[in-house]
């Protein structure tokens, strides 16, 4: 099992840039999580999804969307780069409220 | 508001010493607690868990004990090794929400 994927790990992108960062699970697992990561602190969620159809907001969840039209993928779409958005950005799933595997991250860069 | 905090930013210990890693909460209803373990550029992984009607719970070299009277939460790591070297994060499920995060805890082990 490849677990949690995300794409790409890193990528700059310019101020009012739009992008798409990619998640995908092999584990079957309904629940799905987006947390960022600023340096030296703790995640923080953005959005979750309890399975296919449904998102919820988290902690963070403005410029931000997101989408679950499969159980497998959970993107998570920046509309208008800003450079507050510069973070990590982590992936997660699980099967109740507690993200068991997290994918390696993407590392976000905005100019 | 709610918050999940630990004691100490870092910790450094002598390989085969015994860790204790802490962590304090300020609101009681919670489902699970979580220790999560996060090496550099990577994303955290799951150590172990507790449910909130437990006191201690033991895995491989890990012991959770939670202290509910004091809202108190640690991680013992028995011998510890340079392996275990990394940060640290409590984390908590509030009632039908997803996780909260801590900070962390930098755990250094010299040989």
């Amino acid at each position: 099992n490849a677990g949690v994927t995300q794409t790409p790990k890193f990528r700059i992108l310019k101020i009012g840039q739009s992008m798409t960062l990619q998640c995908t699970q092999d584990m079957n697992h309904n629940y799905m999580y987006w947390y960022r990561q600023d340096p030296g602190m703790g995640l923080k969620l953005i959005y979750y999804s309890v399975g296919a159809g449904i998102t919820d907001k988290g902690e963070v969840p403005n410029g931000y969307n997101v989408s679950r039209s499969t159980t497998e993928d959970f993107p998570l779409r920046l509309e208008l780069a800003a450079p507050s958005q510069t973070s990590v950005y982590f992936c997660a799933s699980g099967e109740r409220h507690q993200p068991q595997h997290f994918g390696d991250g993407t590392r976000l860069s905005i100019l | 508001g709610e918050s999940v905090g630990l004691h100490l930013p870092t910790l450094s210990v002598q390989e085969g010493d015994n860790s204790i890693i802490n962590c304090a909460y300020s609101n009681s209803a919670s489902d699970y607690f979580i220790w999560y373990k996060q090496e550099s550029g990577k994303g955290p992984q799951f150590i172990i868990d507790i449910r909130s009607n437990m006191d201690k719970r033991q895995g491989q070299r890990v012991t959770v004990l939670l202290n509910k009277t004091v809202k108190h939460l640690s991680l013992q790591i028995a011998a510890t090794q340079p392996g275990d070297s990394a940060v640290y994060f409590c984390a908590r499920t509030p009632a039908g929400t997803a996780l909260i995060f801590g900070k962390g805890t930098t755990l250094s082990v010299s040989s």
